[in-house]
């Protein structure tokens, strides 16, 4: 079974340009999350999608953060613009609806802004 | 407000010393408990979860984690310490809502001395 993925693994951008990341789930998990880690923290959920909804975004910047799950698949979250402190590895996961917290991660990719 | 703490920031063992890693939360109600582990440049992977029942649950990779509903611990441990185990752990709390919300504790960092 392939795992979540996740792309880029790594960038770099300048504070005030625009980033987007991308997840792909375990197909057939109906629940996908991305989650900020920033360095010495733990996961801070940003956005919980349910199929193709939004089920909780209560922590998500939503002034310069942005996500969405077209078809109920895959997902992007973008971040426009950049500040230094959205610095922070993104995680993605995902779980199959009724398989209660058994969260499936993704590598993460690791977003440094200057 | 739901929270989850980690008291210990980082632990150096030596390998095969026993381990024992602290987690405490704080919930209304008995919520569903979790250990992951973090290695470098990995995502999150789940070591055990405690949802009912015997409050001595087992995990992989040779961890166990008990329940102690009178001190809203859950600490994770284990007899002997591989160098392998060296990574970051997260101890995660599942709250009751109508999807299934987590809330993760800030981590402990583990080093072993060969």
């Amino acid at each position: 079974e392939a795992g979540v993925a996740q792309s880029p693994r790594y960038k770099i951008i300048e504070k005030r340009q625009s980033v987007a990341f991308w997840c792909n789930p375990i197909s057939g998990h109906a629940t996908l999350y991305w989650y900020q880690q920033i360095l010495g923290q733990g996961p801070k959920l940003l956005i919980q999608f349910q199929n193709n909804g939004v089920v909780d975004d209560s922590q998500l910047p939503k002034d310069r953060f942005s996500a969405e799950r077209l078809k109920g698949v895959d997902s992007t979250l973008k971040i426009q613009p950049a500040k230094l402190e959205d610095s922070a590895v993104y995680l993605c996961a995902s779980s199959l609806k009724g398989q209660l917290y058994e969260q499936y991660f993704g590598p993460g990719t690791r977003l440094t802004v200057t | 407000a739901q929270s989850v703490t980690q008291p210990d920031i980082h632990i150096t063992v030596s390998e095969g010393a026993s381990l024992e890693l602290r987690c405490n939360y704080s919930y209304g109600a008995t919520p569903y408990l979790f250990w992951y582990v973090q290695s470098p440049g990995q995502g999150l992977q789940l070591l055990l979860k405690y949802f009912s029942g015997d409050t001595l649950v087992q995990g992989i990779k040779g961890f166990e984690a008990e329940f102690k509903r009178s001190q809203s611990s859950f600490n994770l441990r284990k007899p002997s310490v591989h160098w392998s185990d060296a990574a970051e752990y997260f101890c995660a709390v599942g709250l009751i809502t109508s999807y299934d919300k987590v809330i993760f504790g800030p981590g402990t960092s583990l080093s072993v001395i060969p």
